[in-house]
């Protein structure tokens, strides 16, 4: 079956643009995750939606990260006002439910994001 | 503040020998503990999880970790790897039903036909 998509799979911009990065979760999972990971890193949380609603966005680094999913599937983190230090590779991850005994995240492939 | 810390960047074996990735982590409270692995040109997968109950925990592809809680580690084991167990492995921690994840560095293991 359909795993979790990402798109693009790369975005080159300039300081100072603003970028958009799309998750695509696998179908009926509720719960969507985003993370970013630097170069020899682990995942860093961002941000965790249950449904529509942000449930946890304690990892957004600044205001200039924002993330939204209107309808409960696809989301968008979106970036303003890029810096040089946001280049990573973004990955959204999804679960059916919340993460607990019976349920496990699933990674995408992640977006790969350069800021000249 | 939720820490997870993995001993070892890099760890080289011969096939047929055993391994062990350490993670400790800082935490208060209740855990859920996590191993992912990331074979070379694919997504982040789970390997093995620990919710409660049984703190040795089995996975897939004869992978296996122990939870001590009295020193907060959840080192993740394998009697005899093969070469195709080369990839990189994440350890992490996220308190119960909730969405956000702690993750380690990251440990790469290479192992050698």
């Amino acid at each position: 079956g359909a795993g979790v998509s990402q798109t693009p799979s790369n975005k080159v911009t300039e300081k100072g643009k603003y970028v958009e990065l799309r998750c695509d979760p696998i179908s009926g999972h509720t719960a969507l995750y985003w993370y970013r990971q630097s170069l020899g890193q682990g995942p860093e949380f961002l941000i965790y939606f249950q449904g529509t609603g942000a449930a946890d966005d304690s990892g957004l680094p600044n205001d200039r990260f924002f993330a939204v999913r209107p309808e409960g599937s696809v989301s968008t983190l979106k970036i303003q006002r890029t810096e040089r230090g946001d280049s990573a590779v973004y990955l959204c991850a999804s679960s059916l439910g919340v993460l607990g005994s019976e349920e496990t995240q699933y990674f995408g492939p992640g977006t790969r994001l350069l800021v000249l | 503040a939720q820490s997870v810390s993995q001993h070892n960047h890099h760890v080289i074996l011969s096939e047929a020998a055993s391994l062990e990735l350490g993670c400790n982590y800082s935490y208060g409270g209740t855990v859920n503990l996590f191993w992912y692995v990331q074979y070379p040109g694919q997504h982040l997968q789970l390997l093995l999880k620990y919710f409660s109950g049984d703190p040795l925990v089995k996975g897939i592809k004869g992978f296996e970790a122990e939870f001590i809680k009295s020193k907060f580690s959840f080192n993740l084991r394998k009697p005899s790897v093969q070469w195709s167990d080369t990839a990189e492995y994440f350890c992490a921690v996220g308190p119960p039903n909730a969405g956000k994840s702690t993750f380690g560095d990251g440990t790469t293991l290479t192992v050698k036909p």
